[in-house]
Order: C-alpha cells, then sequence, then structure tokens
C-alpha cells in the first residue's frame, strides 16, 4: 500500500517568512510523529500524535514551532518567522500498535532552505 | 535520559566483504526498544529491524543480522558479503515503552567499494 508522503519535497524560503508542511500518514495508522535532520544536530524528535490524546510537544525547539493533526489523520507542520538555523530535513513517521509497539514508517521528507 | 552512540561516523569496505555497524545505548528504564534503519542516497529512512529489550536473540535476515546484549547494551548490525546497494547511513534508535519517540544515534555512513 501507499506510505507515508509528505509535500512539498523542497521548500526554500526567506528569512522570517512562515511555512507549513503537510504528512499524509500511512492510512489506519494511529501514531503520528515529526523529526527533523540537519547537519549540526542529527535526528531530532519535534513532535507526536497518537490517536485523540494530547500531542506530545516536548521536542518543539521553540514557540515559533507548531503541529496539528486534523482528523486523525493529515498533519500540519507550521513553523512561524523562519531563521536560517530551522533549514533542515522535516521527517514525518506513522505507525500502529503491533506486538506491543509503535515501529515508526517515514516518509520522504521536506528539504527547508531558509536564506 | 537516553543516549545511542554510533562511534563510527564512517566506514569503507570492498564489496563482499562482512561489515559490522556498532551501537551503544543508555537507558534507565528495564523494558524499550531498539531499531535500525537504513537511509540510502534517496533520502528515505527505511526500517530494518525492532528488537524488545526482553528478547536478547540474535537474529538474521538474509546478509543481515543483529546481535544484541544487554549486558554490555549494544544493539550491533552486521551485513554479511557487503554489497555496493548496502552503502547507506544507517541509524540506530531507541524507544521506551510507553514514550514512543525515537531517540537516534549519529549515524554510521557506510560505502561499499566495488
Amino acid at each position: 500500500g501507499a506510505g507515508v508522503s509528505q509535500s512539498p519535497s523542497n521548500k526554500v524560503t526567506e528569512k522570517g517568512k512562515d511555512v507549513e508542511l503537510r504528512c499524509d500518514p500511512i492510512s489506519g495508522h494511529t501514531a503520528l510523529y515529526w523529526y527533523r535532520q540537519s547537519l549540526g544536530q542529527g535526528l531530532e524528535f519535534l513532535i507526536y500524535f497518537q490517536g485523540n490524546s494530547a500531542p506530545d510537544k516536548s521536542g518543539l525547539p521553540s514557540d515559533r514551532f507548531s503541529a496539528e493533526r486534523t482528523g486523525g489523520s493529515v498533519s500540519t507542520l507550521t513553523i512561524q518567522r523562519t531563521q536560517q538555523e530551522d533549514s533542515a530535513v522535516y521527517l514525518c513517521a506513522s505507525s500502529i500498535l503491533t506486538s506491543g509497539s509503535f515501529t515508526q514508517y517515514f516518509g520522504p521528507g521536506t528539504r527547508l532552505t531558509v536564506l | 535520559a537516553q543516549k545511542v552512540t554510533q562511534a563510527q561516523t564512517e566506514i569503507s569496505v570492498v564489496e563482499k566483504e562482512d561489515v559490522t555497524l556498532d551501537c551503544v545505548y543508555e537507558t534507565r528504564d528495564t523494558t524499550y526498544y531498539l531499531f535500525w534503519y537504513k537511509q540510502p542516497p534517496s533520502g528515505e529512512l527505511v526500517f530494518l529491524i525492532r528488537r524488545n529489550s526482553f528478547d536478547e536473540q540474535n537474529e538474521i535476515s538474509g546478509r543481515y543480522s543483529w546481535n544484541f546484549q544487554k549486558s554490555t547494551s549494544s544493539f550491533n548490525f552486521t551485513i554479511t558479503a557487503s554489497q555496493v546497494v548496502d552503502s547507506a547511513v544507517y541509524f540506530c534508535a531507541l524507544s521506551e515503552i510507553g514514550n514512543e519517540k525515537l531517540t537516534f544515534g549519529t549515524g554510521t555512513r557506510l560505502t561499499i567499494i566495488p
């Protein structure tokens, strides 16, 4: 079946602009995650949605970052007033509980470049 | 706090050689999961294996094998008879049961020389 999809695949923006990144999880997956991959910081957890529970936002680096998940499916990560240090690949993953754990399946990522 | 260490930043081997990628982890939890992911040049993270902390049996899947040793907090990955298609960055990761966010190591870039 279809995997996790993300759009856009590439985004170039100017410092100070807002951006929205979209994630479509695998159909039926109840959990959705956002990570960021950058040269300096490696792979970092940002936020995690599980069903109707309140999201775990503990990884968001600042209040300029926010995310929502509508209807338990599609998620949007919003970065306001982008800064150059926000340049990274933003990865989305989804999962479903199997054998007591959630194995996360990743999308292709959105490469964000802030000029 | 959780931590995953992949001390090998880059490894290069000649095709058909065996290669082992090291992973050492730290966690205060007694129950947790360990993972390996592959990131080929295309960029997408590909799931390879998940291991429960209760299960220390080694696992083999084709040319891939994993050695989990709780006593040394290690979860090493061996590729036998390496092929050029194995060239990628490999990430080891850890999650605690009930807290599913992954803590990743810094990755090992593996290059297979034809």
